[in-house]
Parts: C-alpha cells; structure tokens; sequence
C-alpha cells in the first residue's frame, strides 16, 4: 500500500469534541492529500499539502484544518465534530504533481454520533 | 457542482461479459482522465489513465475510449472475471497546469461479475 499508513482505522466520537486523523508514509513523497469518501459523493479532497508547512484548501474543507510539520506527516483535524463529517477519510501521497498517480491509504472510517 | 458524472452506479454482469463505465465531463480543459480501482476496506488505486491527444488505450484486459467532442470516456473491461468485482472511479483533474494533483472523482460504480 505505498507505504501510508493512516491511524486511527476506525473511531467513534461525539458532536462537538475534537478529532486528529493521521497520515504517515514512508515514501518520501512531496505531495499529500486528505479526502473524504461518502456514498454518492465519490472522493472529495478536503486539503492537500505541497511541503513542509505548505498547504492549501480542497472542495470541501470548510470546518477542518490539516499541518504537515514534517515530510512524512500529514494530520487532518475536525476542530468541533458534526454529523456530517461522518464518512471514511482517505491519505494520499504522489511524488510528482499534475498527472502522477495517487497513491492512497486504506482509510479512517469516523463516525460521529 | 458534479464536474465528473459517472454511470451506471452500479452494474452486474456475467463472467466473462465487457462492463461498460461511462463518464462525461464538463471541463473541456481537462488534460488527463484516470480511472481508480477499489476493493472493499481498500483506498482507490490507479488502474488506467488517458490523455486527450488519444481516442483509446489499452492495458490488459482494461480499455479507456475517449470522445473528446462529444467530453466522454468510457472504460471496459474485456473478458470479465469475478475478481474485477470492485468500485471504479473516473476522475479528471481539479485545475489545470497546477503543478498539484488535485482530482475531482466521479460518484463511482460499483461492479460484480458473477461466476
């Protein structure tokens, strides 16, 4: 799985807290994204980081933040939970920008009660 | 606003059948059209991509057909086996020479051949 590792692979969390999602690769990949996968929807990207502190909004990323303090990091944070950010959260890494291929992790299924 | 539209959302065939996908997009500035492959529990993964300087390619069993006039591409699979049973994905790129891979996805398709 291209070497990304994304933690937690499930969790459960209440309207209102704070969530941290991980991505970790070991791939020394430039590029990183978060997306979120929801039935009818397909992927939407949330952010996507081009370096080390360098980051930049996707479709839909209205009530997340991301930071990617190092190379092989990149975490996705929900600062107030809603219900509607129940969804499997996707990492993907790729080593060069326009037309290389995403590599993707294997997901974070969050559901938010 | 869906800049990709995909269809069918779900399709069932026969053991060696050809599923049809299609997708039509909107942006005729759009440069590159991959298609992911995801099995359950399992994040997409690159199957094919096509640019429209080309009407088809082929790897494999896996066939992208493209119309550029008409802002379609299709993809087929030859010879359909039971393990091709998955969601597929078409996807077209969020901005244009933006040096990032942003990709804007289809609402996907899920696909079962049966034995």
């Amino acid at each position: 799985d291209a070497g990304i590792t994304q933690s937690p692979r499930h969790k459960v969390t209440e309207t209102g807290t704070p969530v941290t999602l991980r991505c970790h690769q070991t791939e020394n990949h430039r590029y990183m994204y978060w997306y979120r996968q929801d039935p009818g929807h397909g992927l939407r990207l949330i952010h996507y980081s081009y370096g080390v502190k360098d980051t930049d909004k996707g479709e839909v990323s209205d009530g997340y933040s991301v930071s990617r303090s190092k190379t092989e990091d990149f975490l996705l944070t929900l600062e107030s939970a809603t219900s509607s950010q129940t969804s499997v959260y996707f990492c993907a890494i790729s080593w060069a920008g326009d037309n290389s291929p995403l590599h993707f992790g294997n997901g974070t299924r969050l559901t938010v009660t | 606003q869906q800049q990709v539209k995909q269809s069918p959302q779900s399709l069932i065939v026969q053991k060696g059948g050809i599923p049809i996908i299609n997708c039509a997009y909107e942006n005729t500035a759009f440069d590159y059209f991959p298609w992911y492959q995801q099995f359950p529990g399992k994040g997409p993964a690159l199957l094919i991509a096509i640019r429209p300087d080309v009407s088809e390619k082929k790897e494999g069993r896996f066939t992208i057909s493209f119309n550029k006039s008409a802002k379609q591409f299709s993809l087929h699979i030859m010879d359909s086996q039971p393990g091709d049973s998955a969601t597929y994905f078409c996807a077209a790129p969020l901005g244009v020479n933006t040096g990032f891979q942003k990709l804007v996805f289809g609402t996907g398709t899920r696909l079962l051949v049966s034995p």
